[in-house]
């Protein structure tokens, strides 16, 4: 299994571009999830999946879009970069058994955005 | 308010001693659950431990352990004898709620192991 990959791991953007960060996990997990790091901080909720087709907003979801069309993948698109999207990006896959939880995160997407 | 709290910035340990990290965290929530990552200088999120709210005994994974103590609202870390490599950034982290996967991170406390 290859767990939680993303793609690409590092990106520099200029102010209004567009791009998406990739997320694919092969764990066959139903919920899906993306932060941000900021420097010296922990991570920040932005959007999140419990199941193919089902998106919800997190805690910072402005200037970001998802979908969930398969299981496997869920994609982050950012609109019109700006300099305050710069930061590091993680994706998290996770599943519950009602007794065990766990979260696994990918490798993470540095972002610059000049 | 913030959800969860860790009030140790950084903390300097000798190798080979225990260590507790502090993480306390506010919820109504009744079903609740907690986490521990560890970051090192690489910045992968490596999964720790993980307590939930109605588990009885306190978690164990080899080295780590949680001290769950409910009625402070107080979710401890505790790495009994440091090595070397358990120097990182260590992350608290809470999920409210049943079937929810949203993580809430604590800002993280930085450990050092000295030799």
């Amino acid at each position: 299994n290859a767990g939680v990959t993303q793609t690409p791991k590092f990106q520099v953007l200029k102010t209004g571009q567009s791009m998406t960060l990739q997320c694919a996990q092969d764990m066959n997990h139903e919920y899906m999830s993306w932060y941000r790091q900021d420097p010296g901080m922990g991570l920040r909720l932005i959007h999140y999946s419990v199941g193919a087709g089902i998106t919800d907003q997190g805690e910072v979801p402005n200037g970001y879009n998802v979908s969930r069309s398969t299981t496997e993948d869920f994609p982050l698109r950012l609109l019109s970069a700006a300099p305050s999207q710069t930061s590091v990006y993680f994706c998290a896959s996770s599943y519950s058994t009602g007794v065990l939880e766990t979260q696994y995160f990918g490798p993470g997407t540095r972002l610059l955005v000049l | 308010a913030q959800k969860i709290t860790q009030t140790q910035p950084g903390m300097f340990v000798q190798e080979k001693e225990a260590v507790t990290l502090d993480c306390t965290y506010d919820t109504s929530d009744q079903s609740y659950g907690l986490f521990w990552y560890k970051q090192p200088s690489s910045g992968e999120m490596i999964f720790l431990i993980y307590q939930g709210s109605y588990d009885e005994q306190n978690a164990t994974e080899g080295r780590y352990s949680l001290n769950f103590q409910k009625a402070r609202k107080s979710a401890n870390l505790v790495i009994s004898a440091s090595q070397l490599g358990d120097s990182a950034m260590y992350f608290c982290a809470m999920r409210e709620g049943q079937g929810a996967q949203k993580l809430v991170f604590g800002q993280g406390t930085r450990l050092t192991i000295n030799p």
